[in-house]
């Protein structure tokens, strides 16, 4: 079964301090993985995408990560700021025709 | 223009109303995608429209009527709701079918 598990479920951090969410899958064929930033009530926002032949790759303070042996991929987050409250989707598409299959997300609080 | 455009942005309508829900954009992109999602869930897939043409319908009810006029336009035309249908709808699009999603901000839709 084709499925996308996301951890923590819900994250509360410092502001200024750092943190890594994790996504693990299993999909079958892959095509690629996508972390969004979805703020409640929001359209999700992409912040990075990758293949599989990609590692890592960086957007701002945020560097996704991906291990395509493990099917384990990571979103680290440097120096948190409130704005980055939000809950965070690991996405994979699937084959060819790319159908997502959408993790339930990490909701993550930065405070003061 | 990167963006898609959803609008309204908030929609209450009665269970006897007609109305409708559009989207744009100007990217290019041949594929656009409706989304049903309710709080706290990922976002669900309702319809893909794949160069005007309606590809994929996730046994949607017959309450729920998409239209693609052109390559910019995507439209939801809702009849007869029940409040169980009151969600986050959002609009996406890619440049072809399952590549590169962007997302629309959504249309917060209340059914009473």
């Amino acid at each position: 079964k084709n499925q996308v598990e996301q951890s923590p479920q819900s994250l509360i951090i410092l502001e200024g301090k750092n943190c890594t969410l994790q996504c693990n899958y299993t999909v079958s064929p892959f095509s690629n993985l996508r972390w969004y930033k979805q703020d409640t009530g929001r359209g999700p926002v992409s912040l990075t995408i990758m293949t599989f032949s990609e590692n890592t790759k960086s957007n701002g303070r945020y560097t996704a990560t991906l291990d395509a042996d493990t099917k384990q991929s990571s979103l680290h987050i440097t120096a948190s700021q409130l704005s980055d409250s939000a809950s965070y989707i690991c996405v994979v598409s699937l084959g060819s025709q790319g159908n997502l299959i959408f993790g339930k997300g990490t909701k993550l609080s930065v405070k003061p | 223009d990167t963006e898609v455009t959803q609008t309204p942005k908030h929609l209450v309508m009665g269970m006897t109303n007609k109305k409708s829900l559009k989207c744009e954009q100007h990217m290019g992109h041949r594929a656009m995608y409706w989304y049903k999602q309710k709080a706290k869930k990922p976002p669900e897939l309702m319809f893909v429209y794949s160069y005007e043409k309606l590809s994929i319908n996730e046994s949607v009810p017959s309450r729920f009527s998409p239209e693609c006029p052109n390559s910019s336009l995507l439209n939801l035309h809702l009849h007869a709701l029940q409040p169980e249908d009151s969600a986050l709808y959002l609009c996406a699009s890619s440049p072809t079918p399952g590549s590169g999603y962007t997302f629309g901000s959504g249309t917060r839709l209340t059914v009473v």
